[in-house]
């Protein structure tokens, strides 16, 4: 069973809109949780980076947020940008400081 | 600053083949660790190498081994290539390690045939 999911799967939103990823995770205990960006045929590119003691991180328009409780991580994207149609990855850092992914969420922003 | 350099860019070889893939880190960086990427499992860890010693291994078959130089720059090899090793990989430098964050090549994609 893969220790991080990630929903919905994919998602279309309209340009301008809001819209919200979920990773739930089961690695425990982590270091940090991060989301990254990924473009087709690109490398992903880190947006935020957060510890197990930090509740939320900002980058721009991108808002992470954490709750240990749970287990459950956010990325929340405000006003949405056709540039911002790509793949969201979540990823934790575990026991021997191995990271771990989930599969993504594909993102498809419209006019 | 430049970033990280993966070449090469495109591969297509043949089952039962050896391929090796090269990175290069950001300069000052310590730490190269290598993902597999496929669209069913997303970014699967292979291995980290940090000044020159493997420091952790993914759940791979021996046919994936790695080694790092003195310089940081990292070589990647797959032996007896399967088709389902057909995929992107993706080198990823840091300062030291994975409690650090950690930055992507552009990946190299090889094609098995």
């Amino acid at each position: 069973k893969n220790q991080v999911e990630q929903s919905p799967q994919s998602l279309i939103i309209l340009e301008g809109k809001n819209c919200t990823l979920q990773c739930n995770y089961t690695v425990s205990p982590f270091s940090n949780l991060r989301w990254y960006k990924q473009d087709t045929g690109r490398g992903p590119v880190s947006l935020t980076i957060m510890t197990f003691s930090e509740n939320t991180k900002s980058n721009g328009r991108y808002t992470a947020t954490l709750d240990a409780d749970t287990k459950q991580s956010s990325l929340h994207i405000t006003a949405s940008q056709l540039s911002d149609s790509a793949s969201y990855i979540c990823g934790l850092t575990g026991g021997g400081n191995k990271l771990t992914f989930g599969t993504g969420t594909q993102l498809k922003v419209e006019l | 600053k430049a970033g990280v350099t993966q070449t090469p860019r495109y591969l297509i070889k043949t089952r039962g083949q050896q391929v090796t893939l090269s990175c290069s880190p950001i300069s000052g960086h310590r730490s190269v660790s290598w993902y597999q990427q496929t669209p069913g499992q997303g970014l699967q860890f292979l291995f980290e190498y940090f000044s020159e010693t493997q420091r952790n291994k993914g759940n791979f078959p021996g046919r994936f081994s790695g080694r790092q130089f003195s310089n940081s720059r990292s070589e990647m090899n797959v032996s007896t290539l399967e088709l389902g090793d057909s995929a992107l990989y993706l080198c990823a430098s840091s300062p030291s390690g994975a409690s650090s964050e950690a930055f992507f090549g552009q990946g190299t994609r090889l094609t098995v045939v």
